[in-house]
């Protein structure tokens, strides 16, 4: 089954500083896709960052990377020069049928981050 | 470009009523569609998925049900709601087929669902 961790239920940060937010995944799909969301107090879920299982580079999108680390099975999301817009809950979620016609995504518990001027 | 419609965005139901919740897609044909539900501070569970129109898979026993009348319709419906059901409810849809390296999932705004 798989399965994605999240272990930290709430994080702080300081405007203008860099931080990590951990995701730990399991599956035994040699294929599989590693995607991180954002979630205002709005609801809505946005998409930041997206990595495939063979993807020799970790992503970057702006100012969000992704620290993936096969061999540990971890795809920690990092975030530089924090913004009090980044305040949000972050969810890491994994595609285990990459290539394949199903698409499903499944979830961690997510990481509420606040960050504080 | 595509655009992911849901409505209600809010709903007071009392229990044992009916529910019905609408998702639609534009800008695209034959998506991937699927329905969460995100209790109050967790994460999101899938509910229902749909690869095309009539054929409807579901994740989890509940008093919940989904059809796809429409390629690009989604309908997450109940005869008689619980007070468990409240929560939030998510609609998504991605590319069908092999969609490649990046399957991103598109959501849509949310209902907020409030059983009384």
């Amino acid at each position: 089954a798989q399965k994605i961790t999240q272990t930290q239920p709430g994080m702080f940060v300081q405007e203008k500083e860099a931080v990590t937010l951990d995701c730990t995944y399991d599956t035994s799909d040699p294929s599989y896709g590693l995607f991180w969301y954002k979630q205002p107090s709005s609801g809505e879920m946005i998409f930041l960052i997206y990595q495939g299982s063979y993807d020799q580079q970790n992503a970057t999108e702006g100012r969000y990377s992704l620290n993936f680390q096969k061999a540990r099975k971890s795809a920690n999301l990092v975030i530089s020069a924090s913004q009090l817009g980044d305040s949000a809950m972050y969810f890491c979620a994994m595609n285990p049928h990459r290539g394949s016609t199903l698409g499903r995504l499944y979830f961690g518990r997510g990481t509420q981050l606040t960050v504080w001027p | 470009s595509q655009t992911i419609h849901q409505w209600p965005a809010t709903l007071v139901q009392p229990v044992g009523s009916p529910l019905s919740l609408e998702c639609t897609v534009e800008g695209t044909s034959n998506p991937n569609l699927y329905w969460y539900r995100q209790a109050a501070g967790r994460g999101l569970q899938l509910l229902f998925y749909s690869v095309g129109i009539g054929q409807i898979s579901s994740e989890v026993p509940q008093n919940l049900s989904a059809s796809r009348p429409q390629d690009r319709q989604f309908i997450l419906s109940s005869k008689k709601l619980l007070l468990s059901d409240s929560g939030f409810y998510l609609c998504a849809w991605t590319h069908a087929g092999l969609a490649g390296y990046n399957n991103e999932q598109f959501f849509g705004p949310g209902t907020r669902l409030t059983v009384l």
